[in-house]
């Protein structure tokens, strides 16, 4: 049982490029999100996906775009790679977006670097 | 393998309990350990701690990280409903691991 599965595991870009950050996960669940964390900050909602077929903003979402392509699939991309967002990234998802007692389930993170 | 584990995973208490609540850790070059809530929406973040022995504190939560038992403890006294959450533990070493997190129901 894989849970959630994010590639790439590293990156380096540069100012300027764009690139997609992929996330599966196989446990049916209805909601997935992206986050990013920086040193010293706690994680911050980038968007989400309460469930298939709808995105919403979180916390910080500019600069980056999400899809959510099936079920299955929820992928974070930077158009336009700036230095600001070198950053770890987290996907994760959950049974249902709204149940106080729903547990999130952690990708292994990509660790982005935009020189 | 790097691994978080948590405990216990659920527990169900009466406002006004204490309870404290277990990270143990083995990651590969230990960089923090962090302590999120996570209620309805994006886990909120609690506390980062990277020195041993040192507590930090915030009003009725506090946490305590020693690295020679390399584990951590999430203390909430006082407990109010409104804590009910699942308590996230996550170790930046390589990377970042979480554990399972720990489901908190603080009943009236």
């Amino acid at each position: 049982n894989a849970g959630v599965t994010q590639t790439p595991k590293f990156q380096v870009l540069k100012t300027g490029q764009s690139m997609t950050l992929q996330c599966a996960q196989d446990m049916n669940h209805n909601s997935m999100y992206w986050y990013r964390q920086d040193p010293g900050m706690g994680l911050r909602l980038i968007y989400y996906s309460a469930s298939e077929g709808t995105t919403d903003k979180g916390e910080v979402p500019n600069g980056y775009n999400v899809s959510r392509l099936n079920k299955r699939e929820f992928s974070l991309r930077l158009e336009s790679a700036a230095p600001s967002q070198t950053s770890v990234y987290f996907c994760a998802s959950s049974e249902a977006w709204t149940d106080l007692n729903t547990e999130a389930f952690f990708g292994q993170g990509t660790r982005l670097t935009v020189v | 393998e790097d691994k978080v584990v948590q405990s216990p995973l659920s527990l169900v208490v009466h406002e006004g309990d204490t309870v404290t609540l277990n990270c143990s850790y083995e990651v590969t070059n230990f960089r923090s350990l962090l302590w999120y809530k996570q209620e309805k929406k994006a886990p909120t973040f609690l506390f980062m701690l990277t020195s041993s022995g040192i507590e930090k504190k915030s009003g009725r939560l506090s946490s305590i990280l020693d690295k020679k038992e390399l584990s951590s403890i999430l203390n909430i006294t006082a407990t109010q409903t409104g804590d009910s959450a699942i308590y996230l533990c996550a170790v930046e070493g390589n990377d970042m691991r979480f554990g399972a997190g720990t489901r908190l129901t603080v009943k009236p």
